[in-house]
């Protein structure tokens, strides 16, 4: 089974340009997640879809971060314009709700983002 | 609101001797799951165990093992005669319903384990 695919690996860009990273979750499953995580820190729950709808999206900077799912498989998250402080990686997850809501979320490689 | 604390930063341990990480939570919910996650230099985190709240028995597979204490609200996790390809940052984590359906993992601020010939 492939696992969570996710690109770029890394991307630099300057403040106030513009990004986006792309993923692809696990086939069938139907949660995806985008997760920040800052050098030092725990991952931080940005979005979760749910097939191509969101649940939760309260820790989303809406300002600048945008995210969609369409037709329920890939993703992309947004950031314009990037600031200093998001520099970070960038982690999808996904899950399947076949088991349940509980079951273990599986994780891409993310993407490294460094704004200068 | 839910918290997952991981107050060991950084442990260093000389390959072959045990090491326990610790995992205190905070939560409201009667029902919870608990998680624990790798995170080898690659960057991708790795699922280890799942808990839930109901079940505090503990669980050993190979070299790791979980202890889970309900009365203390803590999750943690030993590595038996550890070995330089442990080496890694760990994560504890713990689910949370959120409105509209689905869950969210809180995570900790993990615990950066090296293993050292």
């Amino acid at each position: 089974e492939a696992g969570v695919a996710q690109s770029p690996r890394y991307k630099i860009i300057e403040k106030r340009q513009s990004v986006a990273f792309w993923c692809n979750p696990i086939s069938g499953h139907a949660t995806l997640y985008w997760y920040q995580q800052i050098l030092g820190q725990g991952p931080k729950l940005l979005i979760q879809f749910q097939n191509n709808g969101v649940v939760d999206d309260s820790q989303l900077p809406k300002d600048r971060f945008s995210a969609e799912r369409l037709k329920g498989v890939d993703s992309t998250l947004k950031i314009q314009p990037a600031k200093l402080e998001d520099s970070a990686v960038y982690l999808c997850a996904s899950r399947s709700l076949r088991r349940g809501l509980n079951t273990e979320a599986f994780f891409g490689q993310g993407t490294r983002l460094t704004v200068v | 609101a839910q918290k997952v604390t991981q107050a060991q930063t950084e442990i260093s341990v000389v390959e072959k001797e045990d090491v326990t990480l610790d995992c205190v939570y905070e939560t409201r919910d009667t029902t919870y799951y608990l998680f624990w996650y790798k995170q080898p230099p690659s960057g991708e985190l790795v699922f280890l165990i799942r808990r839930n709240s109901f079940d505090e028995q503990n669980e050993i597979s190979g070299r790791y093992s979980w202890n889970f204490q309900k009365s203390t609200s803590s999750f943690n996790f030993t590595i038996t005669a550890s070995q330089v390809v442990d080496s890694a940052v760990y994560f504890c984590a713990l689910s949370e319903v959120v409105t509209g359906g689905g869950n969210k993992l809180t995570f900790g601020t993990g615990t950066q384990l090296k293993v050292e010939l």
